[in-house]
């Protein structure tokens, strides 16, 4: 099992640029989560999906940031236009099922994508 | 909506010594978790807990389920060098409390 994966490790863009945050993850997980860690915030869940579903956006910051789960190996977090204060640490978690109940299921994180716009 | 408190925000402490930190909720939970942090990684699971009161154990580390089911609390014994990082609990809404940092002199 190789976990959960995320691309890139670090992103480095200029305000204005779009990023795209790539998470695959762990096979036969039906939860998928975005986070986003900074010092000030700690860790803010963004968004969550079941089955390739978004089910409770609240937490995306504002227009500006999206996620798609196109399938269930593959989901993605876009942010245009970026500006500084998005810099940050995200994580996307996944989370298996055959739990009483999904959400008190633990998860598992990726090691995150450091992005850093200036 | 709900807010967890995690305390305390640091901990500097010296090789040997036990540590204590707590979570408090706003809300009632049917879980707890607590995950730890090392540096450029991702949180990790250390103790699930799925029913008031329940005490339980992963090595030095313990944790209970607060018998109101609105707190819980995390005790490492004999402290180690590796045990620096960054704890989290999150109750079953997969929110997390600001983390409780911890720092180990050896």
């Amino acid at each position: 099992d190789a976990g959960v994966i995320q691309s890139p490790r670090h992103e480095v863009t200029e305000m204005g640029q779009e990023v795209t945050l790539r998470c695959k993850p762990i096979s036969g997980h039906d939860y998928l989560f975005w986070y986003r860690q900074t010092m000030m915030r700690g860790l803010e869940l963004l968004i969550y999906f079941n089955n390739n579903v978004p089910i409770d956006d609240s937490g995306m910051p504002e227009d500006r940031f999206s996620a798609k789960m196109p399938n269930a190996s593959f989901s993605t977090l876009k942010i245009q236009p970026s500006e500084p204060r998005d810099s940050a640490v995200y994580f996307c978690a996944s989370s298996p099922r055959g739990y009483h109940s999904s959400y008190n299921s633990p998860l598992h994180f990726g090691n995150g994508t450091r992005l850093t716009v200036t | 909506g709900q807010q967890l408190n995690q305390s305390p925000q640091s901990m500097f402490i010296q090789e040997g010594e036990d540590v204590s930190m707590n979570c408090t909720s706003s809300s009632i939970f049917n879980t707890w978790l607590w995950y730890k942090q090392d540096p450029g990684e991702g949180p990790v699971l250390l103790i699930a807990l799925y029913k008031a009161g329940e005490l339980t154990s992963n090595g030095r580390l313990t944790a209970q389920f607060g018998i109101t089911r609105k707190d819980s609390f995390l005790n490492i014994s004999a402290s180690i060098p590796s045990d620096v990082g960054i704890y989290f609990c999150a109750g079953g809404d997969m929110r997390f409390g600001a983390g409780t940092r911890l720092t180990v002199k050896p």
